[in-house]
């Protein structure tokens, strides 16, 4: 079964500072692993996603992520956050459903202040 | 540019009532979802379809029904509204595949009184 873990449900950095916001899965298949990012008010947008081609993946507006299987981790990092950063990060797996293949298992989420 | 788009951002009705919530996406994918998103409880899916007329519970399936007759709309109806189904709804679509992202809505945030 797949599940993801989140740890922190809110974390404040300072503008400037590195970001880091955790994520650790379980996947009983090969992983496919998904940061999302929602601001308020809105749906959520794909960040970054790892479908097994480079273990360090890239995103929009400067975040990247690295997969790691021996830790089973898949943490979210900035190097220097920025007051638009601030929203709510969501990791998530793929998970085979029923019917269909395209389902994912969500974490519970992090709430990421960026202070001034 | 995907876009998912759901008929209401902001809806309150009267407990009993039946409610309608739909979503249309414009990308021609096979799967769609419903998730229900509470503060402290994360995303949780209630239905899902992975083809026109199939539909497939999720992991709060309870007061709640979906209908899908056309590919790019997928409704989600409420029965019977009571206050505990005030949330934020989410859809969401995607291609029928692991590694495809799927795209969200912009919600749909209910209130039953």
């Amino acid at each position: 079964a797949q599940s993801v873990t989140q740890l922190g449900s809110h974390v404040s950095v300072s503008e400037g500072a590195l970001v880091l916001l955790r994520c650790n899965y379980s996947s009983s298949v090969p992983p496919y692993l998904f940061w999302y990012v929602q601001y308020p008010n809105q749906g959520l947008q794909l960040l970054l996603k790892y479908t097994s081609a480079a273990t360090l993946v890239k995103g929009i507006n400067g975040f990247e992520a690295e997969f790691k299987k021996s830790e089973t981790s898949f943490h979210l990092t900035k190097p220097s956050a920025h007051m638009s950063d601030a929203a709510e990060y969501f990791c998530a797996v793929s998970a085979p459903y029923g019917g269909s293949q395209g389902n994912l298992i969500f974490g519970k989420g992090t709430k990421l202040s960026v202070k001034p | 540019d995907v876009k998912v788009t759901q008929s209401s951002r902001y809806l309150v009705k009267r407990t009993g009532e039946k409610v309608f919530l739909e979503c249309v996406q414009d990308m021609d994918h096979e799967n769609m979802f419903w998730y229900r998103q509470d503060p402290g409880l994360g995303l949780r899916l209630i239905y899902f379809s992975y083809d026109v007329k199939m539909k497939e519970k999720g992991d709060i399936p309870e007061g709640y029904s979906v209908s899908r007759e056309k590919k790019e709309r997928f409704s989600l109806i409420l029965e019977s509204a009571s206050t505990n189904q005030t949330s934020m709804y989410l859809c969401a679509s995607s291609w029928e595949s692991r590694r495809e992202t799927q795209y969200f809505g912009p919600g749909t945030r209910l209130l039953v009184l």
